[in-house]
Parts: structure tokens; C-alpha cells; sequence
């Protein structure tokens, strides 16, 4: 199974932008990068994912470097609201059934006001 | 919609005991998924199921067992809870593929302390 690797933790300050960043050094080629974040007490929700190409949704943004190895979740104006543990995942497309999705340590992110 | 629901929201166990928890989602989704989540620690996935009548190991499947009846619910049962089962149980769901996201749904959790 491929596997990801992230900082524990990171820290930023209310209204600055966030960059996230996620290994995955032994992506296929069939791998989506799929991204979910953990607000505390609840369940993990889903962010956004992507498979090649950078990708913006109302959330974040997902910058795929050109080699796939690694990715990085953008988010543009972080608010107090955005403390979380965010996760970074890989999904094979080719895969029809379930699939171990193991979701690994994430990075706890902390922002200040 | 109610999405995925998991009950109980909390349990408390003797070493020893039994239980099952519940899950059940509501959006027709044919994959299902168990992780724990222990204090201060990131999702670790116990069981999987692509459909109904098949299930699979994940990273840590010993001390559990599950059942996927039908589409609708997965359960998870604990025949002889240990202290070291003391955690945050998730349940979730995906769509086929195909579907606009894939995006993993998961419930509120249920939090089990084995004293």
C-alpha cells in the first residue's frame, strides 16, 4: 500500500495562508490524493482530492507537484475555525470495491489569533 | 439526511465484557469502513467492507470482528473487551466509483472505555 508522510504539527496566525505538505514518494500512477481534516470531537470530513492537476474548491487548494510525489493543501485566509488534524490519503482509482484506506498520524494545525 | 449514524455515542465496559457497535448509513453506498482513533492519535483502520457479505482486515483487525448484513449497516463487535480496545471507534462510508468525489462520509464516532 502506498504511503503518506506528514508533519505532526504545524502553526499559523488567523488570516495568513496555510501551506500543508504531504509525501507520498511511492505514489502509483492510478493514485488520487485525497485530503480530510478532524475539527476536534467530531469525525474526519472531506476536503478535496486531485489526481494530476492543481485543484481549488471553496474549501482549499491542492498543489500536485509535476513528479506526484508530493502534494500541498492550501488554505488561502486560515480562520480560528480551521484548527484541525488534517490527513492526507491515497485512493487507487482502479480499485472498484473497498480498499485500505489507512489515513496515518496527520498534522495537527493550530492557529493563532 | 441522516448520512452515517453510529450508536452508541458511549460505552463503558468491564474487562471481559461484549458489545456491538452499530453502524448504519443511509446514502446507498456500497464500501464501509471501522477505524479507531486513540487519544491524541491518528485513524488506525480495523475492518473494511466493499459489500454486502464480504469484509477485510485492515491494519489492526485482532480482538474484533464485524458483520456487513446488508448494504445499509457494518457492524462491529468486541467478544472480550480489553483495556487496550479504550477508544474512539469511527465508522464511514464511500460511494461506487464513478460518483463525483468518492468522498469518505464518516459518523460522530463512539467512544468506548474499557475499565
Amino acid at each position: 500500500d502506498a504511503k503518506t508522510t506528514q508533519p505532526n504539527s504545524m502553526e499559523s496566525n488567523e488570516e495568513e495562508p496555510v501551506h500543508l505538505p504531504c509525501n507520498h514518494s511511492t505514489i502509483s500512477g492510478t493514485d488520487y490524493i485525497h485530503w480530510y481534516r478532524q475539527l476536534p470531537s467530531q469525525g474526519p470530513e472531506y476536503v478535496i482530492h486531485g489526481l494530476t492537476s492543481n485543484v481549488n474548491n471553496r474549501m482549499a487548494s491542492l498543489a500536485i507537484a509535476e513528479d506526484r510525489k508530493s502534494s500541498t493543501l492550501i488554505l488561502h485566509r486560515a480562520t480560528l475555525r480551521d484548527a484541525a488534524v488534517y490527513y492526507c490519503i491515497l485512493r487507487d482509482v482502479r480499485l472498484e470495491g473497498a480498499q485500505k484506506l489507512v489515513f496515518g498520524q496527520g498534522t495537527r494545525l493550530t492557529i493563532n489569533p | 439526511n441522516a448520512g452515517v449514524t453510529q450508536t452508541p455515542k458511549f460505552q463503558v465496559l468491564k474487562t471481559g465484557q461484549s458489545m456491538t457497535l452499530q453502524c448504519a448509513q443511509d446514502m446507498n453506498h456500497n464500501s464501509m469502513y471501522w477505524y479507531r482513533q486513540d487519544p491524541g492519535m491518528g485513524l488506525r483502520l480495523i475492518y473494511y467492507s466493499a459489500s454486502e457479505g464480504t469484509t477485510d482486515k485492515g491494519e489492526v483487525p485482532n480482538g474484533y470482528n464485524v458483520s456487513r448484513l446488508n448494504k445499509r449497516e457494518f457492524s462491529l463487535r468486541l467478544e472480550s473487551a480489553a483495556p487496550s480496545q479504550t477508544s474512539v471507534y469511527f465508522c464511514a462510508s464511500r460511494g461506487a466509483r464513478g460518483v463525483p468525489n468518492e468522498k469518505l462520509f464518516f459518523g460522530s464516532g463512539t467512544q468506548l472505555s474499557v475499565l
